[in-house]
């Protein structure tokens, strides 16, 4: 069963805008990181947030994390034209040597037109 | 420092044949995983390697796929013989390995896509 599910799944926005994306998930996690993917490229982190916090902020990015609710949301303040990608929100489970098992959803594609 | 590179890009077989992918992890990052994106649908974890050994391998769809990670460098994974529903493209990632519950973010290559036909 998918763990991660975004919201929504495509998004237009115009450059200046902010963009809000938000995932579910189902079971207890860790620790849930958020990922973008420009096309034809491979993932790039962009922020880890723990089950034990509520909020936290890098650069242009804020993401929350509600536990009682099992979401989280991913806010990009000032959009910018580079910032149209995909974006993944991912939930991890400890490996039993160590690592991380991510659980990712199928993504919200962003789109940041001039 | 390099990013984990993956080889080739693009791979088009036919069903029936066999296609070999490639991973060059970041230098020192002990963990390496595979992932995997079919058409439409979520990015799947396929398995772990903390060095050369196999941790978990419960995402490998059946015993088509073989992965390997001799000297706990670069890693490839086999299909053989593929399928149709064996196309899409299988990302790489590695990380630091931390032995906790800390997990060190993973960073990911560009990916292979294959294409069966």
């Amino acid at each position: 069963s998918q763990q991660g599910e975004e919201d929504p799944q495509a998004l237009s926005i115009q450059e200046g805008e902010n963009a809000t994306m938000n995932c579910s998930y189902k079971t207890s996690i860790n620790n849930l990181q958020w990922y973008r993917q420009n096309s034809g490229r491979g993932l790039v982190h962009l922020i880890l947030i723990r089950s034990n916090e509520r909020e936290k902020h890098s650069g242009r990015l804020r993401v929350t994390l509600d536990t009682s609710k099992k979401s989280s949301s991913l806010l990009i303040t000032a959009s910018r034209a580079a910032d149209t990608a995909s974006y993944f929100c991912a939930t991890d489970a400890i490996l039993t040597g160590g690592g991380n098992k991510l659980t990712f959803g199928t993504g919200t594609q962003l789109k940041v037109e001039l | 420092e390099a990013g984990v590179t993956q080889f080739p890009s693009h791979s088009v077989i036919e069903k029936g044949q066999t296609v070999t992918l490639r991973c060059d992890p970041i230098s020192g990052h002990d963990n390496l995983y595979w992932y995997r994106r079919v058409m439409g649908k979520e990015i799947k974890f396929l398995l772990h390697f903390v060095k050369e050994s196999k941790q978990d391998e419960s995402g490998m769809p059946n015993n088509r796929f073989l992965a390997e990670r001799t000297g706990g460098t670069y890693s490839t994974l086999k299909v053989q013989p593929a399928e149709l529903e064996d196309s899409g493209v299988y990302f790489c990632a590695s990380s630091l390995w931390t032995g906790g519950r800390d997990n060190s973010p993973l960073h990911f290559g560009n990916g292979t896509r294959l294409t069966v036909t």
